[in-house]
């Protein structure tokens, strides 16, 4: 069974770090890329960050840009996500998403398999 | 505010056909494909239509999208009661270099 399992979330304190983690099975891990989107309590989806499948391009949205930094290792079929500064608008449920390419913006692309997120809150 | 725009809402009945909008810019959705996905109350989002109109296996066919210019548009035929969701359109942003989703529509049925 195809499967994405995220970990690592939890209540931090403004400017602290959280580290996630997204366990990947059931595919070839490092054929794809892979992505984190956040989703806000009752907002919409909003793309994190992204990375292909040798790590050669990574890319990140401009509000996390700086302070996230997404990395994978292919030997334990797991993707990253290192958050430092953390503030309140950092507070969302974190998914982790496969990508149908090997690169972070293939044509064609798009996000076909998703974890069940994990859920990060920012507050004192 | 988001990059892409999608109206908040949309509704139908039964049996129904409704259309949702996304509506962009040349460096998005007039240089790339578009992606479309639902998300189900209480759920992770799923896709439904990759490279603007192209179906992934198990997916029916009461679900279309097409594109043109810096438009695109989701189209659910046969209105189901299950269709009830969040529609968000995705797409590549030249410009950002980023991936951008639109505000998300809220289907009722």
């Amino acid at each position: 069974e195809v499967q994405l399992v995220e970990s690592g979330g939890g209540l931090v304190q403004p400017g602290r770090s959280l580290r996630l983690s997204c366990a990947a099975s059931g595919f070839t891990f490092d054929d794809y890329a892979m992505h984190w989107v956040r989703q806000a309590p009752g907002k919409g989806l909003e793309w994190v960050s992204g990375i292909s499948w040798n790590s050669g391009s990574i890319g990140y949205a401009d509000s996390v840009k700086g302070r996230f930094t997404i990395s994978r290792d292919n030997a334990k079929n797991s993707l990253y996500l290192q958050m430092n500064s953390l503030t309140p608008e950092d507070t969302a449920l974190y998914y982790c998403a496969k990508d149908r390419h090997l690169v972070v913006a293939a044509a064609k692309s798009a996000f076909d398999i998703w974890g069940q997120g994990t859920m990060v809150t920012v507050s004192s | 505010q988001s990059v892409l725009t999608q109206p908040p809402s949309a509704s139908g009945t039964p049996g129904q056909r409704v259309t949702i909008s996304c509506s962009g810019s040349s460096s998005n959705i007039g240089s790339n494909t578009v992606n479309w996905y639902q998300q189900l109350p209480g759920t992770a989002p799923k896709v439904l239509i990759y490279s603007s109109n192209q179906r992934p296996s198990g997916v029916p066919d009461r679900f279309s999208g097409s594109k043109s210019g810096t438009s695109a548009s989701l189209a659910i035929s046969g209105l189901q009661s299950e269709d009830e969701a969040d529609y968000y359109c995705a797409t590549w942003d030249d410009s950002l270099n980023a991936w951008v989703f639109g505000g998300g529509t809220k289907l009722t049925v």
